[in-house]
């Protein structure tokens, strides 16, 4: 049980174009989602935190309008990357988690986004 | 806030060995605590977690932890080191942020095991 999957997997794609990035709780339902992104050799930096129907949460440093993140469902969550550089190459993650400080978040596979 | 620190970002142990990865933390409230395991490419999968129920907690694949409040620690161990468990392993602390819940990771031990 507690499935996440995360698509694509790997993106390559020119620099301008924007990115959407899917992540789905197949057999829960998430209140919370996470969106991280991992640098080469580095721990997980934490992006937002998004709750199904309420605006994400953002870190401090990471730019509301170049990391859309949406919350349509209890099931999906999206990151957009919108008018990706170089630069936004990185690996990032998701996860989903239900209420609760104890219980422990599901992460998906990850994306390998690769800006040309 | 809460933070994590891992101390040794590379172990090598001999296959057969006994592994250990040393994390601490610290905290002004009882922490969450969790290890998680990343191989190549792949997202994060759970090993284990403290949740003040026990101080010994044990988890898959063979790995056990033990929390201890006076040293502020969660050391990973594993009796006997095999090659699958080459990986790299992250310690977590789950606090309040607001009403939601945020987790903080270490910056992960990568763990060699040597044939």
């Amino acid at each position: 049980g507690a499935v996440v999957s995360q698509h694509p997997s790997w993106v390559i794609c020119k620099s301008g174009t924007s990115v959407k990035i899917e992540c789905r709780s197949l057999d829960f339902q998430a209140t919370t989602m996470f969106w991280y992104r991992q640098f080469p050799k580095q721990s997980l930096m934490l992006m937002a935190t998004s709750n199904e129907g309420s605006k994400a949460t953002y870190e401090q440093g990471v730019e509301k309008d170049k990391f859309l993140i949406n919350h349509a469902s209890l099931t999906l969550s999206t990151l957009t990357v919108t008018s990706a550089h170089p630069e936004d190459s990185s690996f990032y993650i998701c996860s989903a988690g239900v209420t609760g400080f104890a219980q422990p978040q599901h992460f998906g596979d990850g994306t390998r986004l690769s800006i040309l | 806030a809460q933070s994590v620190t891992q101390l040794g970002s590379h172990v090598s142990v001999s296959e057969g060995a006994l592994v250990l990865l040393r994390c601490n933390y610290s905290s002004s409230v009882p922490p969450y605590l969790f290890w998680y395991v990343q191989y190549p490419n792949q997202g994060l999968q759970l090993l284990l977690k403290y949740t003040s129920a026990a101080t010994l907690v044990k988890g898959i694949n063979g790995f056990e932890a033990e929390f201890k409040k006076s040293e502020t620690s969660f050391h990973l161990t594993k009796p006997s080191a095999h090659m699958s468990d080459a990986a790299e392993y992250f310690c977590a602390v789950s606090e309040d942020s607001g009403g939601y819940q945020k987790v903080t990771f270490g910056i992960g031990t990568k763990l060699q095991v040597i044939p």
